[in-house]
C-alpha cells in the first residue's frame, strides 16, 4: 500500500463547476498537508498548506484535512480554464526540520472546459 | 515569497556526455535542497537530499555515481548527470524550504529542467 493515494483522473469539468480533489494516506504521523498545482513542463507551485486537522480557505480554494479518516481534500469553486493543471497532494511528519521529505500523491490531471 | 531558480530549463545532450543542472535559492538560504525526477504523467520521485557542506543522501535505487550532487553554498545546489544515456531523459526538479519565521511550511520548487539525451 502506498503511503499516499490520489486518484490520477483525468478529471474534466465545465467552467464554473466546483471541483473536489482528494487524497488518502496511511501514516498517522503526518501533520503537514499541502496542495501543489503543476502546469505542464513546469515545477509545482504551492497552493495551500494546512497543519493538522481543519479547513483553510484562500480565495476560490479550500483545503480540508480529516486526520481521523486520514483524508484530505481540495475544493476549487468557480473553476476556470486557467485552473487546468495537475494537482498534487503532499504531506510530511513534523520531525527532521528542514530536511523533512515530502511524500507526494500521484497527482490528478484536471481540465476545465470553457 | 521564496523563489528557487533552476537552470537550464531544457537541455539536449549526446549520449555519454555529462550535464549539470543548477538550483539556486534567490532570497533565502537553504541548508537543504531536494532533487526530484518526474516521468511523463507521473508524480515526483525523490532522488536525493542535498545538504550544504556535506554529502548528499540518496534514495534507494538512485545511483550516486551517476547523479552527482554538490551543495557548495547556502544558496546553490547542483545535479550532474554523468555519462548520460537516453534512459536518463526526464524532467528534473529541485526544491528547498525556507524556514524563516512566519513563512509557513511549504517547500518551493524550481521550474524544472527537461533533459533529453540523444
Amino acid at each position: 500500500q502506498k503511503e499516499v493515494e490520489q486518484d490520477p483522473g483525468p478529471l474534466s469539468v465545465p467552467e464554473g463547476a466546483i471541483v473536489s480533489l482528494n487524497c488518502t494516506y496511511s501514516n498517522s504521523a503526518f501533520q503537514y498537508f499541502m496542495w501543489y498545482r503543476q502546469y505542464s513542463r513546469k515545477g509545482p507551485e504551492l497552493l495551500m498548506y494546512t497543519y493538522s486537522s481543519g479547513n483553510k480557505e484562500d480565495g476560490r480554494f479550500t483545503a480540508q484535512v480529516d486526520k481521523s479518516s486520514k483524508y484530505i481534500s481540495l475544493f476549487i469553486r468557480d473553476s476556470q480554464p486557467s485552473d487546468s493543471a495537475t494537482y498534487l497532494c503532499a504531506m510530511s511528519d513534523p520531525y527532521g526540520g528542514a530536511t523533512n521529505k515530502l511524500i507526494f500523491g500521484t497527482g490528478t490531471l484536471l481540465a476545465v472546459q470553457p | 515569497g521564496a523563489v528557487v531558480s533552476q537552470h537550464p530549463s531544457w537541455v539536449i545532450c549526446k549520449s555519454g556526455t555529462s550535464v549539470k543542472i543548477e538550483c539556486r535559492s534567490l532570497d533565502f538560504q537553504a541548508t537543504t535542497m531536494f532533487w526530484y525526477r518526474q516521468f511523463p504523467k507521473q508524480s515526483l520521485m525523490l532522488m536525493a537530499t542535498s545538504n550544504e557542506g556535506s554529502k548528499a543522501t540518496y534514495e534507494q535505487g538512485v545511483e550516486k555515481d551517476k547523479f552527482l550532487i554538490n551543495h557548495a553554498s547556502l544558496t546553490l545546489s547542483t545535479l550532474t548527470v554523468t555519462s548520460a544515456h537516453p534512459e536518463d531523459s526526464s524532467f528534473y526538479i529541485c526544491s528547498a524550504r525556507d524556514i524563516g519565521p512566519g513563512l509557513g511550511y511549504g517547500y518551493t520548487f524550481g521550474s524544472g529542467t527537461r533533459l533529453t539525451v540523444v
